[in-house]
């Protein structure tokens, strides 16, 4: 596609619930990473991956947060038992390689209840 | 542990005036990048600066890098409304994937 595609957009779950949120990237590019945005703050790291490799997950804030990317091309992060501390945007970006300038979604807005 | 600070944190000007938003980083990198971001969308990609001194310009941002400073600047000239959004710094750890971002300069253009 033409740019980062994340779903849903906007997702609204009860405290304890499991959420997925989903990326596809650009095709082709090899790269793939998560990032948490809290209210007001920038965005930060939470995972990386080279194809199908998890390279770099030391963002994830607890064992309760879990990233895939089988194929190599689509990635979803997974969070369980969710917490009103989760609530944030979540951004997804590629890039062609792990050096080059990544490219955004638009990012999926979660909320905790 | 890399720390990147902006600031101003909220800057409001009048169209037509000129500011600066600087950007300081706390360890060695020769990659910067400026974001732009619109209340509920995503990063928008304004300058990829890749070695010191080095200098772009795109409208009326222009964006520097003094990596001996561990400095970038976001000149703004002659603002308009349009302007108004959040800009975000981010620092390539030591030439890593990771970004690391600052907290961002939300800025107001003032009709």
């Amino acid at each position: 596609g033409a740019g980062v595609s994340q779903s849903p957009r906007y997702k609204v779950a009860k405290r304890g619930q499991d959420v997925a949120l989903r990326c596809d990237p650009i095709s082709g590019h090899v790269s793939l990473f998560w990032y948490q945005q809290a209210l007001g703050q920038g965005p930060e790291f939470l995972t990386y991956f080279q194809n199908e490799a998890q390279l770099d997950k030391s963002g994830l804030p607890s064992d309760r947060f879990f990233a895939e990317r089988p194929e190599g091309s689509v990635s979803t992060l997974k969070i369980q038992r969710t917490q009103q501390e989760d609530s944030a945007v979540y951004l997804c970006a590629s890039s062609f390689q792990s050096n080059q300038p990544q490219h955004f979604g638009d990012g999926t807005r979660l909320s905790i209840l | 542990e890399l720390k990147v600070e902006q600031n101003p944190l909220f800057l409001s000007m009048q169209e037509g005036k000129n500011y600066t938003i600087y950007c300081n980083y706390s360890t060695t990198s020769d990659r910067l990048y400026w974001y732009r971001q619109d209340p509920g969308k995503s990063l928008e990609s304004l300058f990829v600066l890749l070695s010191n001194g080095a200098v772009k310009q795109e409208g009326r941002l222009m964006a520097s890098l003094d990596t001996k400073a561990r400095l970038s600047t976001l000149h703004i000239t002659a603002a308009v409304h349009d302007l108004s959004a959040t800009y975000f710094c981010a620092v390539d750890n030591s030439g890593t994937y990771k970004y690391i971002f600052g907290t961002g300069t939300r800025l107001k253009v003032l009709a």
